[in-house]
């Protein structure tokens, strides 16, 4: 059974500095590896797709990578702003279904001014 | 991208009663996606609603406990029967389009007193 795993699970930070969110999975063998964020009572948002072929994305301040070997995938978040503060999670694809995903526990990040 | 709407948002109901919760995707899909995320807890994925078949449920998870439809292809409904505080969580449906992103609803809140 697949297991996501996400370190830290709690980051509290000053504006402006560059961060690194992990996250680890189990099971090597997987379609993709999304990134999301969570804001109290508005869902998930997609931030970031990472297909099993590809090794990074970014978008704007953020780049994640992914070494699908070692079972590992890190968000870089750049230049924190108060804004970023939210929960951060990471899921990887089940199987062969697009949609159906594990999910991490999620890092919840604090950013303040 | 797809946007999802979900009701009701929030509700605190009674031990051994039953909610139903409605998701609406403003396009079309082949599949749609129930997940629950409990206190302090991940998102876990309940069940896959397909058009025109019955759900396929993921382990640990009955129709019995949470019966599924999916009458068109834009529409699901998920309800939570026999409802007791352990089934108070957040509950999310979710889409995957061509672009293998996954989309979600804002969620239900539920609170079972």
């Amino acid at each position: 059974k697949q297991e996501v795993t996400q370190i830290p699970a709690a980051l509290s930070v000053p504006e402006g500095e560059n961060l690194v969110l992990n996250c680890s999975f189990t099971d090597s063998a997987i379609y993709n590896l999304q990134w999301f964020r969570q804001d109290p009572g508005k869902g998930l948002t997609s931030l970031l797709l990472i297909q099993s072929s590809q090794r990074e994305q970014t978008s704007g301040r953020l780049n994640a990578s992914l070494d699908k070997s070692s079972g590992r995938s890190t968000l870089y978040i750049a230049a924190s702003q108060p804004g970023d503060s939210a929960t951060y999670l990471c899921a990887v694809t089940r199987g062969s279904t697009l949609g159906r995903l594990y999910f991490g526990r999620g890092t919840q990040l604090t950013v303040w001014p | 991208s797809a946007v999802i709407s979900q009701k009701p948002s929030r509700d605190i109901c009674q031990r051994g009663t039953s909610l139903t919760i409605q998701c609406q995707v403003d396009s079309q899909v082949t599949m749609m996606f129930w997940y629950r995320q409990q206190p302090g807890q991940s998102l876990t994925l309940i069940a896959t609603a397909n058009q025109g078949s019955e759900a396929t449920y993921e382990s640990g998870f009955v129709i019995d406990k949470f019966p599924i439809s999916r009458p068109n292809l834009t529409f699901s409904t998920l309800t939570v029967s026999n409802m007791s505080p352990e089934d108070s969580s957040i509950y999310l449906c979710s889409v995957t389009e061509g672009d293998r992103v996954a989309h979600f609803g804002p969620g239900t809140r539920l609170t079972v007193t």
